[in-house]
Formats: C-alpha cells, sequence, structure tokens
C-alpha cells in the first residue's frame, strides 16, 4: 500500500531563516505531487505540482521554492521566511488523475 | 477562473442525515471532489464525480449536476466522528493537474 511522509510535523522559525520540507511517498511509481498551505480556518492553496522528476509547476507567486529531486521525493523550501509564510503545510500525491489525492500528516509552521 | 460556493457551517443531530452542497462557476469541467479534514488532521479523500448522478459509498453519496454546475455531498446516519470540515473542489480544462478547492464546510453533529 502507499505511504506518504512529511517532515517535521511541527516548526518554530524567525523571520528570514531558510526552510526545507520534505515529502516523500512509499508504495507508488511516478506519483503526481502536490504542495498546498493551510491558513488557520482556511482552506488549501496550491502551491506548486510536479508530474516528475525536476518537472514543477507554480500556481502562486511567493518566496518559496519547490524541487523533486527523486520520484517520490518532493521538497519545499524558502531562503528567508516571512511572518506571512505561517501556515499548515500539507504534501499530497495522486496517480495520473489529479481529482483523488492522498495528504500526508502535514507540518505546522510558526514563523516569529 | 473558477470560484466554488459552499455553506461555511452546518449543525446536525446524530443519526439525522445532512446535505453539503456545492456550487462552482468554471469552463472546460472535469469533475467533483470531496475532501473530509478533522480539526488539526490532514484532508482525507472522499468521493469523485465526473459524470451527473449519484456515488454512493457507505454512509456517504455524492452528487453532480453538470447542467446546473452543482453538486452535494450527503451524509447518512450521522456519527459524532462525522463532525469535520468537508471541501469540494474542482478542475477544468484551465487547471489543468490543479485542484481549486472551496472554502470547506464545518459540520458538527450534537448528540
Amino acid at each position: 500500500s502507499q505511504t506518504i511522509h512529511q517532515w517535521p510535523a511541527t516548526l518554530v522559525q524567525p523571520v528570514g531563516s531558510p526552510l526545507s520540507l520534505e515529502c516523500t511517498v512509499e508504495g507508488t511509481s511516478n506519483p503526481n505531487l502536490y504542495w498546498y498551505r493551510q491558513a488557520a480556518g482556511r482552506g488549501l492553496q496550491l502551491l506548486f505540482y510536479s508530474v516528475g522528476i525536476g518537472q514543477i509547476s507554480s500556481e502562486v507567486p511567493q518566496n518559496l521554492s519547490a524541487s523533486r529531486p527523486q520520484d517520490r521525493q518532493f521538497i519545499l523550501s524558502s531562503k528567508k521566511l516571512l511572518l506571512s509564510d505561517s501556515g499548515f503545510y500539507l504534501c499530497a500525491w495522486s496517480t495520473f488523475t489529479p481529482d483523488e489525492q492522498y495528504f500526508g500528516p502535514g507540518t505546522r509552521l510558526t514563523v516569529t | 477562473g473558477q470560484s466554488l460556493e459552499q455553506p461555511s457551517e452546518v449543525t446536525a443531530v446524530e443519526g439525522a442525515i445532512v446535505q453539503i452542497n456545492c456550487t462552482y462557476q468554471t469552463s472546460g469541467f472535469y469533475g467533483l471532489s470531496w475532501y473530509q479534514q478533522h480539526d488539526g488532521g490532514a484532508p482525507t479523500f472522499l468521493s469523485y464525480n465526473a459524470l451527473d448522478g449519484l456515488e454512493e459509498t457507505g454512509r456517504f453519496s455524492s452528487f453532480l449536476s453538470r447542467s446546473d454546475s452543482y453538486g452535494y455531498l450527503l451524509l447518512q446516519e450521522l456519527q459524532m466522528k462525522d463532525s469535520a470540515s468537508y471541501f469540494c473542489a474542482v478542475r477544468d480544462s484551465n487547471s489543468g493537474y490543479a485542484l481549486n478547492f472551496g472554502k470547506g464546510t464545518s459540520l458538527l453533529v450534537t448528540p
């Protein structure tokens, strides 16, 4: 069966510090991968998605970036965090059909 | 662009039936998905409708009317554990692989 891992679960970082969140998927090959952000009490905002190694599509301009160095690894990064980057970051995967997505446990990021 | 509307809050009694509606405006519509999210947790996939009609999965059913740009999630025999947020999401020819999520409906099940 497929499993998706995200770490860390929680993170507190000062403004201006770098960020690296990692997501890995097990039990499937060539998944579509997605990064979402959810502000408190709000819906999910798609940040990036990837349909293959090295292929990244950005949905929202921001100071975040994503990379997919391996088939089942997806990384979300920032060089300098802003207060507005606080939120719940969720990684998800799907097969070639994006309508059915499976989410990781998420990382709760607080920028202070 | 896309827009989705769903009620922000719904309250229902344990054992009852509740319907959560979702209306959307989009072009080149592909399908409507539903996700459940408990407080502090990650969303979980519930159902997907690409064609008109009703899809049933246990206590949950989802309906789509493409001509009305409307769908709903029906939860039967409500249980306390069904208290959660429910999101509808759509994809269209402009969004490609991206799902556009609604703002979510917070369902509270009371004894």
